[in-house]
């Protein structure tokens, strides 16, 4: 079965500071991996995803992330974060040949001060 | 362009009582439908997911069902709830193979 960990359930940064969030997946063929993003009392925004080829996919708001089959990971960085980046951050894997949804990491839990 | 729409945006039932959340898309045709909770400290878990009308698959066993009446609407539902029931329940599509998921804005359910 798959799965996905999070290993951080929460991570303090400095404002402007660099930022890298830790995913661990297990899957058994090539994996369909995500990152999403979840502001205070709102839904899920996609950040990123990735399913082939280039290995270091890049997202929206100047997030990347780089799949590391050796490592079975796929670690979500940005280079200088802001003050609105503060949210609840989920990795996800999927088979991507069925309907049959995602699994979700626990959530990292990302604090930004000033 | 495609939508979701999701209500109510939060909910305050009492144990026992009845539950129905509604999700509906716009935009697009057949989707696989799915409804995720979230409890608090914990990450999302996948409740049900369908792939089509009538057509409904569940991930737990739990108090809740789920029901998709027509192709763009799906309903979650507890004849009694619990008080495990609490949670943020998030309803999403995807389209084809399901790659890449679509949320609502999720609805917060207290049950007290």
């Amino acid at each position: 079965a798959q799965s996905v960990t999070q290993p951080d359930i929460h991570i303090t940064v400095s404002e402007g500071a660099s930022l890298e969030l830790r995913c661990n997946y297990s899957y058994g063929a090539t994996p369909y991996l995500f990152w999403y993003v979840q502001s205070p009392g709102q839904g899920l925004q996609l950040l990123l995803k990735y399913f082939s080829g280039d290995t270091l996919v890049q997202g929206i708001k100047g997030f990347e992330a780089e799949f590391k089959r050796s490592q079975s990971s796929f670690n979500l960085r940005k280079p200088s974060v802001h003050w609105s980046d503060a949210a609840e951050y989920f990795c996800a894997v999927g088979s991507g040949g069925g309907a049959d949804g995602l699994t979700f990491g626990k959530g990292t839990h990302l604090i930004i001060q000033p | 362009s495609q939508t979701i729409h999701q209500w109510p945006a939060t909910l305050v039932q009492p144990v026992g009582s009845p539950l129905s959340l509604e999700c509906t898309v716009e935009g697009t045709s057949n989707p696989n439908l799915y409804w995720y909770r979230q409890a608090a400290g914990r990450g999302l878990q996948l409740l049900f997911y369908s792939v089509g009308i009538g057509q409904i698959s569940s991930e737990v066993p739990q108090n809740l069902s789920a029901s998709r009446p027509q192709d763009r609407q799906f309903i979650l539902s507890s004849k009694k709830l619990l008080l495990s029931d609490s949670g943020f329940y998030l309803c999403a599509w995807s389209v084809g193979t399901g790659e890449k998921l679509f949320f609502g804005s999720g609805t917060q359910l207290s049950v007290l």
